[in-house]
């Protein structure tokens, strides 16, 4: 199975500021991760695919990259609504595997 | 709009079956493939199961393969998730999704919003 390592998993930040997620696989899943976020009591929201590709709806100020093995998800300029848990997951191969979270907080 | 309703969920005796169900709305339900994934508490995401769109190809991990059965009624537009065995680990919130594109080979572009599922005597 590909291993998902996620990386920080808390993260404390201010509206305004600029954070990044680490994403690593085990092994080269191409460009096949997405990102995703989940908020309490609402539905998780698929933010980015295929690496870097900004899901519609989801906001200029988050950016994706990485290939192979290593990806990065950066969300510039926080607002409130971004403070959340993010949770990347490869798609290249089944058994499909997650990290396991980032939660963002407000500092 | 895109909906996904979970139902089914409860709390069962280990060894014990139950099923969930999805009702999805808002698209052309027999166009994409589908999933489970679940969330046991305080704990990360996990695949569960994916189903192709026409029903004939289906996707487990080791965790839950020969256990659990992923399936569909496209007349209906309603995802199932029989669940045989259950074991203490299996207790999660399940979620129903779908997938991006007409591949399963894609991510979850949808969520349900879950449905309990507790396994203890």
């Amino acid at each position: 199975d590909v291993q998902m390592t996620q990386s920080p998993s808390y993260l404390a930040a201010s509206p305004g500021e600029s954070v990044s997620i680490s994403c690593k696989a085990s092994k080269s899943i191409s460009n096949n991760l997405a990102w995703y976020q989940e908020k309490p009591g609402k539905a998780n929201k698929l933010l980015i695919h295929s690496g870097s590709t900004l899901q519609s709806g989801t906001p200029s100020r988050l950016s994706g990259s990485g290939s192979g093995t290593d990806f990065t998800l950066t969300i510039r300029s926080l607002e409130s609504e971004d403070f959340a848990v993010y949770y990347c997951q490869q798609y290249n191969e089944y058994p499909y595997t997650f990290g396991a979270g980032t939660k963002l907080e407000l500092k | 709009e895109v909906q996904l309703v979970e139902s089914g969920g409860g709390l069962v005796q280990p060894g014990r079956s139950l099923k969930l169900s999805c009702a999805a709305s808002g698209f052309t339900f027999s166009s994409f493939p589908m999933a489970w994934v679940r969330q046991a508490p305080k704990k990360g995401l996990e695949w569960v199961a994916s189903i192709s769109s026409g029903g004939g190809g289906t996707y487990y991990p080791d965790s839950v393969k020969g256990r659990f059965t992923i399936s569909r009624d496209n007349a209906k537009s309603t995802l199932y998730l029989q669940m045989d065995s259950l074991r203490s680990e299996d207790t999660a919130s399940y979620y129903c999704a779908r997938h991006f594109h007409y591949s399963s080979y894609t991510p979850f572009a949808y969520w349900g919003q879950g449905t309990l599922v507790t396994v203890s005597s």
